[in-house]
């Protein structure tokens, strides 16, 4: 199975930030990622397909960058309501496989 | 709207098996994947498989290979994924998600919790 690493774990942050979450494949995926954001007692939500393609109703701040093994996640200026776990995902070999999350907490 | 609207709760004791419902709505059931993700408490998300509405093809992940069976049911717009030989790991929120390919989900249920306990 393709491992999929974030990083880091928890990230502590203030509104206004520009905040980086990586990614890295124990292979490469070319740009078979997803990303996505889940809050507390909520299922997760799409963000990011395709590595870089930005998904219909998702804020502009949100950015997706990365091909092979390397991958990021920016929020260009983060946003009280962007205080959540984020989740990278690969879809390049069965099975897909998950990040262990990024938790972003607020500073 | 769209929505996809999952049973409830299950309680169950090892060995036994459950079969957790997706219903769809607000949009055309047969035009999408369903795929089936689970959380297990405080945990990460793992995959399990997808199903085509359409035709009823599968694939699942190979760990749960033999364990789980994917099924729906069109006149209802309605997805179920069952799993059986339940074990006590297997407590986890049962999610589905369309999918508008085999690759990423675009919307996701509301999850049902499983927990597994004697």
């Amino acid at each position: 199975d393709i491992q999929m690493t974030q990083s880091p774990s928890t990230l502590s942050a203030s509104v206004g930030d520009r905040v980086t979450i990586t990614c890295r494949a124990s292979q490469s995926i070319s740009t078979w990622l997803a990303w996505y954001q889940q809050k507390p007692g909520k299922a997760p939500n799409l963000l990011i397909y395709r590595a870089s393609s930005l998904e219909s109703g998702v804020p502009s701040s949100f950015s997706g960058s990365g091909s092979g093994t390397e991958f990021t996640l920016t929020i260009s200026s983060l946003q009280p309501d962007d205080f959540a776990t984020y989740y990278c995902q690969q879809f390049y070999s069965y099975p897909w496989t998950f990040g262990q999350g990024t938790k972003v907490e607020i500073k | 709207q769209m929505q996809l609207v999952q049973s409830g709760a299950e309680v169950k004791k090892p060995g036994a098996s459950v079969k957790v419902s997706c219903k769809a709505s607000g949009y055309t059931f047969t035009g999408y994947y369903m795929h089936w993700v689970r959380q297990a408490p405080g945990q990460g998300l793992e995959w399990m498989g997808w199903i085509i509405p359409k035709t009823g093809g599968t694939k699942y992940a190979q760990k749960f290979q033999g364990r789980v069976t994917m099924t729906r049911d069109r006149s209802i717009d309605t997805a179920y994924m069952e799993l059986s030989s339940l074990r006590s790991d297997d407590t986890a929120i049962y999610y589905c998600a369309r999918g508008p390919n085999s690759y990423w989900t675009d919307y996701w249920g509301q999850g049902s919790l499983v927990t597994v306990s004697s």
